[in-house]
């Protein structure tokens, strides 16, 4: 199956600093990548996603690139704030065929520093 | 829009107790996931539901762990008997569909502790 993993695993950014998280992913066939972010206590929430046939997505401070023959995409936030400290992850999806089966990584923890 | 409801959201059993959760998707959400989270890691599918029919649980551990999704819409996950190692946040998602780019919309989850 499918196999990603997510770099770093911790990362401290001061306030309005941009943060860049990394992930790679094993399976060449794998479609469909999204980003979640998880607050404490809470469930994680879809904050951005991108097809495969697509290299770059931007919405606002929050960008996704994608690069299929190297198997990574990486999230970047921009002008972090406070409010951006959670718990991000990443995943991967194969296609149609399997379900909408998601594998996650293991999860970045970004504190912004006020 | 109502959520992914779950409960409990906190559980605390003893080791070989058995334990019951449930969740209620959104609305007209044909697909629904189990995941499990255990500290510091990514959630892992456990089991994954289109309407009242199974589509995968290729990863839930059968011979303690059983869900069900009665009539397509709420669904039951149990586990029976409980394993230090269940000590986890187990999460319920649900989506519209059943194909890629299907965003999965999930529940707050139930934190389990066995002690």
């Amino acid at each position: 199956g499918e196999n990603v993993e997510q770099h770093p695993s911790t990362l401290s950014v001061q306030e309005g600093d941009s943060a860049v998280i990394k992930c790679t992913y094993s399976d060449s066939a794998s479609n469909y990548f999204p980003w979640y972010k998880q607050e404490l206590g809470k469930g994680p929430q879809l904050i951005i996603d991108i097809r495969s046939n697509v290299g770059e997505k931007k919405d606002q401070r929050i960008a996704v690139t994608l690069n299929k023959t190297a198997k990574h995409f990486s999230l970047h936030i921009t002008e972090t704030q406070p409010e951006d400290s959670a718990v991000y992850f990443c995943a991967a999806s194969p296609p149609e065929n399997t379900g909408n089966q998601f594998y996650f990584g293991t999860g970045t923890s970004l504190t912004v520093i006020p | 829009e109502a959520g992914v409801a779950q409960s409990p959201r906190y559980k605390i059993i003893e080791k070989r107790q058995s334990v019951a959760f449930w969740c209620n998707p959104i609305s007209g959400h044909a697909t629904l996931y189990w995941y499990q989270q255990i500290l510091g890691q990514g959630p892992k599918l456990l089991i994954q539901f289109q309407n009242n029919g199974v589509v995968d649980d290729s990863q839930l551990p059968k011979d303690r762990f059983s869900a069900e999704r009665l009539k397509g819409v709420d669904s039951t996950l149990k586990i029976q008997p409980a394993k230090l190692e269940d000590s986890a946040v187990y999460l319920c998602a649900s989506s519209l569909g059943w194909g890629s780019y299907n965003e999965q919309f999930f529940g707050p989850g139930t934190r389990l502790t066995v002690l």
